[in-house]
């Protein structure tokens, strides 16, 4: 398997643009996390999926963040509008039954 | 509320040397316990793992980790660290009762030595 695959690796915006980040869980795990980390909070969890289903978004900073998961093998995480200090690493990770994780390579977005 | 503390923001240790990176948790039932690395622009890797049983657990790359339920802790240990483990190392506890969502220390950033 080729492990949780995340795209883009980089990404620079415009304050204001909206931004799509997107993962690829690994196949046949039902949990599906997206974290972010910056210097200031380290890593915190924004969503959580179970089987598709967002299970805990508390962690979702604002109504600017969104995520979806269509389908087993798919899910995006939106901002819009995005602002600088949305700058950031943002890390999707998959686990079976909710327990250790395995993480992408991130995306580092950059919001000018 | 759920919270993980390693104290040690940054450590140096020789090549060839021991190491030991100390975690402490705070979490009211038996937790699921990591450790995981993450070298520079990569993502975090997992280490190993503590569920239950036997509380020394042995991971990747040489490290173990021993839980301590009395003190709190999970510390991670390497008998003989190599230059390719500088890394910065996160201990993180698991809630098995939110899906197995992971609280993250703040990090230990590793430097080795020649």
């Amino acid at each position: 398997d080729a492990g949780v695959i995340q795209s883009p690796r980089h990404e620079v915006t415009e304050m204001g643009q909206e931004v799509t980040l997107r993962c690829k869980p690994i196949s046949g795990h039902d949990y599906l996390f997206w974290y972010r980390q910056t210097m200031m909070r380290g890593l915190e969890l924004l969503i959580y999926f179970n089987n598709n289903v967002p299970i805990d978004d508390s962690g979702m900073p604002e109504d600017r963040f969104s995520a979806k998961m269509p389908n087993a093998s798919f899910s995006t995480l939106k901002i819009q509008p995005s602002e600088p200090r949305d700058s950031a690493v943002y890390f999707c990770a998959s686990s079976l039954s909710g327990v250790g994780a395995f993480f992408g390579q991130g995306t580092r977005l950059t919001v000018v | 509320a759920q919270s993980v503390t390693q104290p040690d923001i940054h450590i140096t240790v020789s090549e060839g040397a021991s190491l030991e990176l100390r975690c402490n948790y705070s979490y009211g039932a038996t937790p699921y316990l990591f450790w995981y690395v993450q070298s520079p622009g990569q993502g975090l890797q997992l280490l190993l793992k503590y569920f239950s049983g036997d509380t020394l657990v042995q991971g990747i790359k040489g490290f173990e980790a021993e839980f301590k339920r009395s003190q709190s802790s999970f510390n991670l240990r390497k008998p003989s660290v190599h230059w390719s483990d500088a890394a910065e190392y996160f201990c993180a506890v698991g809630l098995h009762n939110q899906g197995g969502k992971l609280i993250f220390g703040q990090g230990t950033e590793l430097s080795v030595k020649p």
